[in-house]
């Protein structure tokens, strides 16, 4: 799987939109791009994932580069709630039979 | 979403003792399930992969003999760290996947956390 960069913290004002930054320079055509988050003492969230195409839903909006090099998790409005560890996670598409490679993520802290 | 389980979520024990952890899946059919390992301020460790009727399958540096990892059915596998010490002190997290409708993805556990005297 293919390696990923994110900066270690961030800090957002309640409201605003947050965006969490990931490159993944050495990613394959044929690896996705997972995000999870962990809220202090929680197991890990599923958040959304992609290929190349953007991707919206419930929680967030994924944008990934044309080139797929990097890509940006943004949290349109975000809440106290959302202060967590957010994980970029590069790998083939989920198979049962494949474990996900967790790095050390960016660490958010959602402001009042 | 799915809904992973595990019990306890909070476990206090002396050292030498043996300690068992469950990861249920609620709702669905894992036929493999995660143990991963979280030290304080760490990133999450695999530990092991758990199929269901075989073996687990373990990574580098992690004692199969110590960390006993069972999967009996296609809903609960248990991990079991045997004769603990201090330092075997941990947050230990279970995930398992599902395989319904559009969503391939993995569901994780709340989460065990372990303190050995």
């Amino acid at each position: 799987d293919a390696k990923t960069t994110q900066p270690p913290s961030m800090d957002c004002a309640e409201g605003r939109a947050a965006n969490l930054p990931c490159n993944h320079s050495t990613i394959s055509g044929n690896e996705y791009v997972y995000w999870y988050r962990q809220i202090h003492s929680q197991g890990p969230q599923y958040i959304i994932h992609g290929l190349k195409n953007n991707e919206t839903n419930e929680m967030a909006s994924l944008i990934i580069t044309e080139d797929r090099k990097s890509s940006t998790l943004i949290l349109p409005h975000a809440t106290l709630r959302d202060t967590a560890v957010y994980y970029c996670i590069v790998r083939v598409r989920y198979n049962a039979g494949n474990m996900l490679t967790f790095g050390g993520g960016t660490r958010l802290m959602v402001k009042p | 979403g799915a809904v992973v389980s595990q019990h306890p979520s909070r476990v206090i024990c002396k050292s030498g003792t043996s300690v068992k952890i469950e990861c249920r899946s609620l709702d669905f059919q894992a036929t493999t399930m995660f143990w991963y390992r979280q030290f304080p301020k760490q990133s999450l460790m695999l530990m092991a992969t758990s199929n269901e009727g075989s073996k687990a399958t373990y990574e580098q540096g992690v004692e199969k003999d110590k960390f006993l990892i069972n999967h009996a059915s296609l809903t609960l596998s248990t991990l079991t760290v045997t004769s603990a010490h201090p330092e075997d002190s941990s947050f230990y997290i279970c995930s398992a996947s599902s395989p319904r409708g559009r969503e391939e993805t993995q569901y994780f556990g709340p989460g065990t956390r372990l303190l050995v005297l």
